[in-house]
């Protein structure tokens, strides 16, 4: 049972437009949702995360939005870089329940290319 | 500051050994977690431990194990390796109890293939 998901495999963008990469999650307990970015031979880092009593974050070109209803956030890349490109990672926790802060739920990844 | 280091970074074994991964949390850092990335999928959890002691596990059998030193260093065991065992294996630390802002820092992983 696949409660994160990123349905887009992969995305390719010019650089200098805007990247949209997109999760969907099914769990009604998920509070706090966190974006990642792993190059390869490299651990994944982190990019920013949003709590859910929010509905958009922002971190300089980096805008994460969030719509409860419809269990769904996006990520906004703006402008894109070419330095941009990697594997962006959506994930999600349930820290209200008392739940570890570790115990994250990936989903299975969306390749961003971005070309000059 | 010390980043997240995990050893070795790769890894051959034969199906039905054991393996023992390393890690070493970032500095400052309490708590390690563990995660199994398969090819072309996410980081699945595995566990996590605070104070030494397994704090949450995600949906792994028995044969993986770990344990946690006092140092907050960590060692992930796996005996009775299986060929689906192949994987890239993350460690990650943060600071247990701390607020939202305090997220998983990974290390690069070891790349475990089971043959």
């Amino acid at each position: 049972d696949q409660q994160v998901k990123q349905n887009s495999p992969s995305l390719s963008v010019q650089e200098g437009r805007i990247s949209i990469l997109n999760c969907d999650y099914t769990n009604s307990m998920f509070d706090y949702f966190l974006w990642y970015k792993k190059y390869p031979a490299e651990g994944p880092t982190f990019l920013i995360s949003i709590s859910s009593i929010k509905d958009k974050n922002e971190d300089g070109r980096f805008t994460v939005f969030l719509n409860k209803s419809a269990k769904h956030l996006s990520l906004h890349i703006v402008p894109s870089q070419p330095g941009d490109s990697a594997v962006y990672f959506c994930a999600a926790s349930a820290l209200a329940g008392g739940t570890s802060y570790g115990k994250l739920t990936f989903g299975q990844g969306t390749i961003l290319t971005v070309h000059p | 500051e010390t980043g997240v280091t995990q050893s070795p970074t790769h890894l051959i074994k034969t199906r039905g050994q054991q393996v023992t991964l390393r890690c070493s949390s970032q500095s400052g850092h309490n708590t390690v977690s563990w995660y199994q990335q398969a090819l072309g999928q996410g980081p699945q959890f595995i566990f996590q431990y605070y104070r030494e002691e397994e704090n949450g596990r995600g949906n792994f059998p028995p044969r993986f194990s770990g344990l946690q030193f006092p140092n907050y260093s960590s060692e992930l065991n796996v005996n009775a390796l299986e060929l689906d065992d192949s994987a890239l294996y993350l460690c990650a630390s943060s600071l247990g109890g701390a607020p939202l802002n305090s997220p998983l820092h990974f290390g690069n992983g070891t790349r475990l293939t089971v043959t």
